[in-house]
């Protein structure tokens, strides 16, 4: 597609609930990011994924959350048992990552609320 | 671990003002500098990267400049316009074969006023 496209923009859920956030990159970029950002924070890095590569799992903040990519394209974050805590924007991004100049691209964000 | 910070985290200026926003960064081993700009609700739009190797990048009335071994980033706005009111973010790539993760800064929000 022209850009990383993110589903759905909103999300409102009861705690306790499961929730998937889907992530359709730029077509042909082979690095996808998922990050989070609360009211007020920065950028938390949650999971990369490039290529074929086992994934960057280390700024997942609990074993609540987990990621996949199939294919080598559209990644889906799964949030378990959702806590009030999770609520925040969840930004996903991708680059091509054998370009000269890495740059990355973002989608508008899905945004969780947790009741 | 690499930090990066930017100043200030809110800034507030007349319409046509010129302006620069800071970023700084903890370790000078990166591979490139991007700064974005995120209007609220709303993803991030790259405005302009900066490789490891370059001075400076400028896209209209925008100029961003990198003094990596001070661990440092300008972003300059010309003539600034109600328009640019958003938050802008640097973030720092770290350089290849070390990890993939882009630091980000807090950003600065910005409010031009008419």
């Amino acid at each position: 597609g022209a850009g990383v496209s993110q589903s759905p923009s909103n999300k409102v859920t009861e705690k306790g609930k499961d929730v998937e956030l889907r992530c359709d990159p730029i077509s042909g970029h082979t690095a996808l990011y998922w990050y989070r950002q609360s009211l007020g924070q920065g950028l938390e890095f949650l999971i990369y994924f490039q290529g074929n590569s086992a994934p960057d799992k280390s700024g997942l903040p609990s074993d609540r959350f987990s990621a996949e990519r199939t294919g080598g394209s559209v990644s889906t974050l799964t949030i378990q048992r959702t806590q009030q805590e999770d609520s925040a924007v969840y930004l996903c991004a991708s680059l091509l990552r054998t370009s000269n100049t890495g740059e990355l691209f973002f989608g508008e964000g899905s945004r969780l609320t947790v009741l | 671990k690499q930090e990066v910070t930017q100043i200030p985290a809110a800034l507030s200026v007349p319409e046509g003002e010129n302006l620069v926003l800071n970023c700084s960064f903890t370790d000078s081993a990166i591979y490139n500098l991007q700064w974005f700009r995120q209007d609220p609700g709303k993803g991030l739009t790259s405005l302009l990267l900066i490789q490891s190797s370059q001075r400076e990048q400028t896209s209209g009335r925008l100029n961003a400049s990198l003094d990596k071994s001070s661990g440092r980033s300008t972003l300059y706005i010309a003539a600034s316009q109600p328009g640019d009111s958003a938050t802008y973010l640097c973030a720092v790539r770290p350089d290849q074969g070390g990890s993939e993760k882009l630091v980000f800064g807090k950003g600065t929000k910005l409010t031009v006023n008419p």
